[in-house]
């Protein structure tokens, strides 16, 4: 089955602990991207990836790591997480070249920094 | 940061009714237009991708359209059903592939 694969699904963290949500996809894909989502707010853009060592910020990157060593993973690193990055995140992965099927999203990571 | 605009910001309608939905965004670095459907504790859905000034893309009851010229997308719902009930984002793409999404229009339909 065609998807994208994040984990954990929840996390409880302490200020300050580093963490890394992980993202796996098994289309292919060369783009990927992260996502948080906040109450009321639509889904942020942390950082993309246009293909293999390829990173991007978005409009939201500060307190966020990414890295693109392999074109199936991505991996959302927090160094010091702080209270403020509590949020949902989601995971996104789409075809360069064919964009017409729009971005798969992971089932999300709900996480909570206290 | 980009500016997408989407209203109505919720909408509540009745089985049957027509109804639809704005997405403003900016003119420039124009690469895509995304129409997702979203519903409680599941992930976005996938409705539709535009690229070409005047697309028009239709799926089932649900349609869209594109102008990039004046940098606006309509998302319309004909007879709309409860399980139509989601919020629905738009996301604007640009050519660097960067991507800023709507803060979304709540649909709830009563049956």
């Amino acid at each position: 089955e065609a998807q994208v694969t994040q984990n954990p699904r929840y996390l409880i963290t302490v200020t300050g602990k580093k963490l890394t949500v992980t993202c796996s996809q098994n289309m292919n894909h060369e783009y990927m991207s992260w996502y948080r989502q906040d109450p009321g707010l639509g889904l942020r853009q942390i950082y993309y990836s246009m293909n293999v060592e390829v990173t991007d910020k978005g409009d939201v990157p500060e307190g966020y790591k990414v890295s693109r060593k392999e074109k199936r993973n991505f991996p959302l690193i927090l160094e010091s997480p702080s209270p403020n990055q509590t949020s949902l995140y989601f995971c996104a992965s789409s075809s360069n070249t064919d964009r017409v099927e729009g971005y798969t999203f992971g089932s999300g990571t709900r996480l909570t920094v206290v | 940061i980009l500016n997408v605009e989407q209203s109505p910001q919720s909408l509540h309608v009745q089985e049957g009714d027509s109804t639809n939905f704005t997405c403003s965004f900016p003119s420039s670095n124009f690469y895509a237009l995304h129409w997702y459907r979203w519903e409680t504790a599941k992930s976005p859905e996938a409705l539709f991708v535009m690229t070409l000034n005047g697309d028009e893309k239709k799926k089932g009851r649900i349609s869209a359209t594109l102008n990039t010229k004046e940098g606006y997308s309509y998302l319309y719902i004909k007879g709309s059903q409860p399980e139509d009930s989601a919020t629905y984002l738009c996301a604007f793409e640009s050519n660097a592939g960067k991507s800023t999404f709507g803060d979304g229009t709540t649909l709830t339909v009563k049956p």
